[in-house]
């Protein structure tokens, strides 16, 4: 079993959309929680970072971690195609600074 | 600026090449690392430096060769690669200490002929 477990999709949604991205992970030493946006041939974009559990709301993105549950989610509201990408979950563990990441889910938005 | 630097943007070598990829970040992180991706796979951990010293390698062969020659720049050396090497190599950077939400620079696309 990965420690990660995100499902790769391709997601498609029509413009204006609320998307929903998940990821289960299985170590429960995981305590710093983020998700990064990459669109193709290009590096990870940090979109949002979350320290343990709770929700955290940027503009159209809210990040929502449930350490009870090991499950943390992406919500996009008013979904644009430019958010077409890959979406990556990421987490680590206190004393490790390297990042676990999930397999990413691609998202493609049509207009 | 908010900005982590990757040169060049691509690179084709040979595999009897010596070239070398930088890297370089004026946020002042002290964390600084590389990592390979493949194509519709999730980045890959390679190394890890901390206030310039290798404190992660994961066990990567000796044909890379990484290099901190200061707080703001990082290198990859590469030599005697395989078909097998070619990918996107991501520099990333944090600030140290415990929170590690990493920025990364575009990458270098690598092709090993």
């Amino acid at each position: 079993q990965k420690e990660v477990e995100q499902d790769p999709g391709p997601l498609s949604v029509p413009e204006g959309a609320i998307v929903s991205l998940n990821c289960t992970y299985s170590n429960s030493a995981f305590q710093y929680f983020m998700w990064y946006r990459q669109y193709s041939r290009k590096g990870p974009e940090l979109l949002m970072y979350t320290y343990s559990s709770g929700n955290k709301e940027d503009g159209r993105f809210t990040a929502q971690v449930d350490k009870s549950s090991k499950y943390i989610s992406l919500f996009i509201r008013d979904s644009q195609p430019s958010d077409s990408a890959t979406y990556l979950c990421a987490m680590s563990g206190t004393g490790r600074r390297a990042l676990t990441f999930g397999s990413g889910t691609r998202l493609q938005v049509q207009p | 600026d908010t900005e982590v630097t990757q040169t060049p943007k691509h690179l084709v070598m040979g595999m009897t090449n010596k070239k070398s990829l930088k890297c370089e970040q004026h946020m002042g992180h002290r964390a600084m690392y590389w990592y390979k991706q493949k194509a519709k796979k999730p980045p890959e951990l390679m190394f890890v430096y901390s206030y310039e010293k290798l404190s992660i390698n994961e066990s990567v062969p000796s044909r890379f060769s990484p290099e901190c020659p200061n707080s703001s720049l990082l290198n990859l050396h590469l030599h005697a690669l395989q078909p097998e090497d070619s990918a996107l190599y991501l520099c990333a950077s944090s600030q140290g200490g415990e929170a590690p939400n990493l920025f990364f620079g575009s990458g270098t696309q690598l092709s090993v002929l």
